[in-house]
């Protein structure tokens, strides 16, 4: 089946860049997402890129696909003590979703 | 409004009781969706709706059992639960379930079975 890995720790200092990996299997994922929770909260959608990009910019948020290497990855510029929270990649395939364990993201002051 | 909501925010129950949660969404969406996430986990997939009509049951088992009123809700239904379904559950809205329509997640249920 399908399987989404990531890091599971990150942790920068405020006003550094961030950068979260992500690696999947599944070859014909169309679509593939980073999702923000923060503690007690549900799922909140940063951005997503379709396969046939290479990147994405969106504000302080680039993401990059290599499809060759099955690898995505968010850069988060000037990252903030409020950017704390786990971060989850996920592909879609035919209407489901599959999640990575989720990277804790920790920024110190 | 790109608002999901659902309630209770908490619930307590016995393995003896049952009770429902409910979610919903007045963004027009037709698609809907049930999540599971365990502490620390990220959300497993329990159930899809597409146009109120069930498309997708990830296998899981019947003391769980999901109702689509209408386009605007979707409830769960739990009847004899064990200790071991205490997590956090999600609701989730989207356009359609197909393509890349995003979905809205709402601030979940936590539940726990004691």
């Amino acid at each position: 089946g399908e399987d989404v890995e990531q890091s599971l720790f990150l942790s920068v200092r405020e006003g550094d860049s961030s950068v979260i990996n992500c690696t999947y299997t599944d070859s014909s994922s169309t679509y593939l997402y980073w999702y923000k929770q923060e503690p007690g909260a549900g799922l909140q959608l940063l951005t997503y890129i379709f396969s046939n990009m290479d990147m994405k910019q969106d504000q302080r948020l680039t993401v990059l696909l290599n499809k060759k290497d099955k690898h995505l990855s968010l850069r988060i510029a000037d990252t903030q003590t409020g950017d704390s929270a786990i971060y989850f990649c996920a592909e879609k395939d035919a209407g489901k979703s599959t999640f990575g364990d989720g990277t804790t993201l920790t920024v110190k002051p | 409004d790109t608002e999901v909501t659902q309630t209770p925010k908490h619930l307590v129950m016995g393995m003896t009781n049952k009770k429902s949660l409910k979610c919903e969404q007045h963004m027009g969406h037709r698609a809907m969706y049930w999540y599971k996430q365990k502490a620390k986990k990220p959300p497993e997939l329990m159930f899809v709706y597409s146009y109120e009509k069930l498309s997708i049951n990830e296998s899981v088992p019947s003391r769980f059992s999901p109702e689509c009123p209408n386009s605007s809700l979707l409830n769960l239904h739990l009847h004899a639960l064990q200790p071991e379904d205490s997590a956090l559950y999600l609701c989730a809205s989207s356009t359609e379930s197909s393509g890349s329509y995003e979905q809205y997640f709402g601030p979940g249920t936590r539940l726990t079975v004691t």
